[in-house]
């Protein structure tokens, strides 16, 4: 157990609409990322917010958007959902900002879009 | 875009052979890791490497990292079926970690 939470495990939905996913980091983590996953593309980093503030930004989508609260947490939108946004996200957790620093992953939600 | 390559793809094996799988790019990375992940788990962090040329050693897991600081190597001494998974290497680009694609070692007993 990574200490980092991520709710719903899975999610299934249709085309054009909109989910959320939510990311609790582990107890005094400051930065969240995002990740997707999908089987051709590999891992690919989406965003990055230290203590409620974008710290990176990576291959996101703009139908796609993100946000970390003053407790922490993390909310990863996606609207207007197609067939290839059908993928494993992952949240994960670290101390700080160093690239260096160990990243502490979520178990993941697998979102399925039909 | 730094991108990280990564071989082989797959890589199947019996167990006690060893192995090597590696990760490529053209750019500098100021660190780089090596993750392993498990099915329906996240990825979990093995090593990181800093200095060109460092070699680290986690029990039969042997990693270096590059005197040019491109590219890393993990070999693996005298596989167990429990070595199984995808290994995944990521270097702190300017503003992002990036991850290669992974290879995929299946042991068998």
């Amino acid at each position: 157990d990574s200490g980092v939470t991520q709710t719903p495990k899975h999610l299934i939905t249709a085309t054009g609409q909109r989910v959320t996913l939510r990311c609790s980091p582990r107890s005094g983590d400051l930065s969240v990322y995002w990740y997707q996953q999908s089987l051709d593309q590999g891992l690919q980093f989406l965003i990055q917010y230290y203590n409620g503030e974008e710290r990176a930004k990576g291959n996101i989508l703009e139908r796609f958007s993100a946000q970390q609260f003053p407790d922490l947490h993390s909310e990863l939108n996606l609207s207007s959902l197609e067939l290839g946004d059908s993928a494993l996200y992952f949240c994960a957790s670290s101390p700080g900002t160093s690239g260096s620093d160990e990243q502490f992953f979520g178990p993941g939600t697998r979102l399925t879009v039909l | 875009t730094q991108l990280l390559e990564q071989s082989p793809q797959f890589l199947s094996i019996q167990e006690g052979e060893n192995l090597t799988v590696y990760c490529n790019s053209s750019s500098v990375f100021s660190s780089l890791q090596w993750y392993r992940q498990e099915p329906g788990e996240g990825p979990v962090l093995l090593v990181t490497v800093v200095t060109g040329g460092e070699v680290k050693k986690l029990k039969r897991l042997t990693f270096q990292f590059g005197d040019a600081r491109k590219d890393s190597s993990l070999h693996i001494t005298a596989a167990q079926p429990g070595d199984t998974g995808l290994y995944l290497c990521a270097g702190e680009g300017d503003n992002d970690m990036r991850f290669g694609a992974g290879t995929r070692l299946t042991v068998k007993p």
